[in-house]
């Protein structure tokens, strides 16, 4: 149980355009998932908190126009990178909070953002 | 604000060692601390919770240790085996559910 997938596993775009990346909660519902990005031997930052029906909230320096975060449904988030520029490459994991109400977090594998 | 820190940042061992990775925090009013590892380009496996009421956690060859007054966790693995060469990164909860990652370990288990 408490599996988390990403759509895609790799995107490769080209500088300007835009692109959506989808995490799942296959079998539990989620009220609050979480976008991480890492950058190439560095460790995972926090970018916004995802909570279904409501606003995101985004951490400092993390510009919430050029990533969008939609939190439709209680096993869905989408983060959109909106005019996309080579230095927003990156590998974004999502995670979605325990259906148990405590405060571990299970964790997508990843999606690989390429930009040409 | 709080920070995490791995020590050391690689490490380099032959098969069959026994060895420590260390990870310490600067605020220790955390709710969990969890290990996890990280083969290149993949995403996270979660090796071991530890809630801020345990002192330990035990899976197979991994032991994890938690000490919340000195803001430090160690992990143990016992028996190196040239499978676990990974990225090794610790994670604190603290404040509304936010994971704190550490900076990582590099593990290389040479055979």
């Amino acid at each position: 149980g408490a599996v988390v997938s990403q759509h895609p596993s790799r995107v490769i775009c080209k500088s300007g355009t835009s692109v959506k990346i989808e995490c799942r909660s296959l079998d539990f519902q989620a009220t609050t998932m979480f976008w991480y990005r890492q950058f190439p031997k560095q460790s995972l930052m926090l970018m916004a908190t995802s909570n279904e029906g409501s606003k995101a909230t985004y951490e400092q320096g993390v510009e919430k126009d050029k990533f969008l975060i939609n939190h439709a449904s209680l096993t869905l988030s989408t983060l959109t990178v909106t005019s996309a520029h080579p230095e927003d490459s990156s590998f974004y994991i999502c995670s979605a909070r325990s259906p148990s109400g405590g405060y571990e977090q299970y964790f997508g594998p990843g999606t690989r953002l390429t930009v040409t | 604000k709080q920070e995490v820190t791995q020590i050391p940042a690689a490490l380099s061992v032959p098969e069959g060692e026994n060895l420590v990775l260390n990870c310490s925090f600067t605020d220790s009013a955390i709710y969990n601390l969890q290990w996890f590892r990280q083969d290149p380009g993949k995403g996270l496996t979660s090796l071991l919770l530890i809630q801020s009421s345990q002192r330990e956690q035990t899976s197979g060859r991994l032991n994890a240790s938690l000490d919340k007054s000195s803001g430090r966790s160690t992990l143990y693995i016992a028996a190196s085996q040239p499978g676990d060469s990974a990225t090794y990164l610790c994670a604190v909860v603290s404040g509304t559910y936010k994971y704190i990652f550490g900076t990582g370990t590099r593990l290389k288990v040479l055979a």
